[in-house]
Formats: structure tokens, sequence, C-alpha cells
């Protein structure tokens, strides 16, 4: 039974489209994230919601809408899609905020041509 | 800003021959750090948490260890199962986000 699943897992898309990823989580935990892994495998916080408010949003373009229509889901909606925007695109949660313990999801690889 | 270094970037062991991953940081305040394993194709998983210097953690054949500037993951007499990339995390001061190193690819030859 997994704990943090996405999807989906692949995503290949033209330039100036519009995609969506999905997250669900069913481990109970308060709080979810959105971490990008670019192609050097760096891995950079998005964003992060506690019970379903935002409490974390990097600088990241608008063009990124997260949201968490409850506390077991957090979806990512990317509008106008660069080819920067390829990246593999990781969802995580935690039992709450300010812990380091996260629990990830498989990925999402997002390639824009 | 916070600051993760994470050296080699990779490693090419033999089967059985033991090392050390180094994580130095960078930060004010620290209140904890963070190992992880990463499989090609996956999310990282959670290995360890050090929170104060001298602080050791084991699981298996691996270690954390913990000073005041850097972390060590050390594996003894590793297996080609432990070829994965780690990653090494910090959070610290008012920082309520964890900052990622870029991890030390580390592969183990039969």
């Amino acid at each position: 039974d997994t704990a943090v699943s996405q999807t989906p897992k692949y995503l290949v898309t033209q330039m100036g489209n519009d995609k969506s990823i999905k997250c669900e989580q069913n481990l109970g935990h308060d709080t979810m994230y959105w971490y990008k892994q670019d192609s050097k495998k760096f891995l950079k916080i998005m964003f992060s919601y506690n019970n379903k408010e935002l409490i974390i949003n990097e600088t990241v373009p608008n063009r990124f809408s997260p949201k968490s229509p409850d506390k077991a889901h957090l979806n990512l909606h990317i509008n106008s899609l660069e080819l920067g925007d390829s990246a593999v695109y990781f969802c995580a949660s935690s039992e709450r905020e300010s812990v380091g313990e996260l629990f990830f999801g498989e990925g999402s690889r997002l390639t824009v041509l | 800003e916070d600051q993760v270094t994470q050296s080699p970037e990779a490693l090419r062991l033999q089967e059985g021959e033991s090392s050390s991953l180094n994580c130095s940081y960078t930060v004010s305040g620290l209140r904890g750090l963070f190992w992880y394993r990463q499989d090609p194709g996956k999310g990282p998983e959670f290995l360890f948490t050090l929170y104060s210097a001298g602080e050791e953690k084991e699981k298996e054949r691996l270690k954390a260890t913990l000073t005041k500037k850097e972390s060590f993951l050390h594996i003894t007499a590793p297996k080609p199962e432990d070829s994965a990339t780690y990653l090494c995390a910090v959070f610290a001061g008012a920082n309520s986000k964890l900052t990622f190193g870029k991890g030390i690819t580390l592969s183990v030859r039969p």
C-alpha cells in the first residue's frame, strides 16, 4: 500500500501547454511538499502545505500553482510550460511541519519539448 | 543562507571496501541533520536524523556521525545493493524548510 503516491509518473508535453500532477498520502500526515529535482540531482523545495494552508512558497514562477483540497492531497498545476521546467517533481509528506523526516513519492518526470 | 556541501560527487568502491561520505554544512543554529538514500527512478528514503555534535546512528552497514561542521556516513563492507545516491539535508535557525546537498552517487562493484 503506497504511502505517498503521485500521478502521472511521466509527462511529455510541448512548450506553452498546461499540465497537472496529483499527489495523495495515506499516512495521516499534516504537512505536504512539492520538491523539484533538476538534471544535476539537486533537490529544492517549491511549496509546503500544513493542514491545507500554504506555509512555504519559495521563489517559484507564478505559473506554478499548488492546491490542497484536503490534508491528504496536494496537487501541482503548471501553466505555459517552458523548457526549463523539465525536471523530476517529487511530492512528500511529514507528520507535522518543521520536521526533517519526509516520506517521498516516486516522482513525476516532466519533459517539455 | 544555509549551505550544504557533499563530497565526493561520486564514489566507486569494490564490494567489502569500507569508506566514508562527507557532508559539510554552514548554517546558523543547526536544528537537525538528515541522511537520505535515493535509488534511480525513486524518491529519497529517510535514513537517519542527527541533532547534536557527537551523536551517532547506525543501521546495518551504515553509521552516521555528526560534528559541529560536518557529518559522515560511514559504510562498512559495502555490498552492491548499497549502490545509490546519498543525500544530506539540514534544518537550521528559524527556517522551516530542509536544505539538501547535491548528493553523493555511490557505486559498489561485486
